[in-house]
């Protein structure tokens, strides 16, 4: 069984703060790793890929992959209440077509 | 717009009365996923498929199956559904996770199996 860690949470960090996720994995053959944003009662929307150890930064994001380490972690900058969500990691297997999801991550950003 | 649709939204059956969760995509997608969640076991994948009539198990397919026969669509049928596959699914599409596309998801069927 593959698995994919996750501190449930919940997070709290204030507005413009920024929120640090993490998450480990324990195949490692895996070579995509995705992070997701899951609002409360809703389908999980994509926030970005990496597949290469470094930061890969979009906007307020960046995910951040250590392989050696075996995690990955998602660093969200100037942190605002409409950030609060379920953040989901993801991590293929060593199929590559099989995909794993952590539990989540709870973040709560406080006005 | 491009969109992952799923059906029903809501379903509460009885045990053991068929049912299939149709899934559709728009995005010319190949590859298509099922996945289950449930509160503090995170999203665990059901089947999968790669192509039309390429499909394969994930981590949960007990209990499941599924068909590819056009590129689009991609049912989920349980055949004789039980108390234990109540859930939360959700429809994935991708043209290609393993290269580092994303999924983009369905809105989700919450299904009760009483």
């Amino acid at each position: 069984q593959k698995e994919v860690e996750q501190n449930s949470g919940p997070l709290s960090v204030p507005e413009g703060a920024i929120a640090s996720l993490n998450c480990t994995y324990s195949d490692r053959v895996s070579q995509s790793f995705f992070w997701y944003r899951q609002y409360s009662g809703k389908s999980p929307e994509l926030i970005m890929s990496i597949y290469s150890n470094g930061d890969k930064e979009d906007g307020r994001f960046t995910a951040q992959l250590n392989k050696a380490s075996q995690y990955v972690s998602l660093l969200i900058r100037d942190s605002q209440p409409s950030d609060s969500a379920t953040y989901l990691c993801a991590v293929n297997g060593d199929n590559f077509n099989k995909f794993y999801f952590g539990s989540g991550t709870k973040l709560n950003v406080k006005p | 717009e491009a969109q992952v649709t799923q059906n029903p939204r809501y379903l509460i059956t009885v045990t053991g009365k068929k049912l299939t969760v149709t899934c559709s995509q728009n995005m010319n997608h190949e590859y298509m996923s099922w996945y289950r969640q449930d509160p503090g076991l995170g999203l665990r994948q059901i089947y999968y498929s790669m192509n039309v009539e390429v499909t394969d198990k994930g981590d949960v397919p007990e209990g499941y199956k599924v068909s590819r026969k056009e590129k689009r669509n991609f049912p989920l049928i349980l055949e004789s559904p039980s108390p234990n596959q109540t859930s939360l699914y959700f429809c994935a599409s991708s043209s290609g996770p393993r290269l580092g596309y994303g999924y983009t998801f369905g809105s989700g069927t919450r299904l009760t199996v009483v």
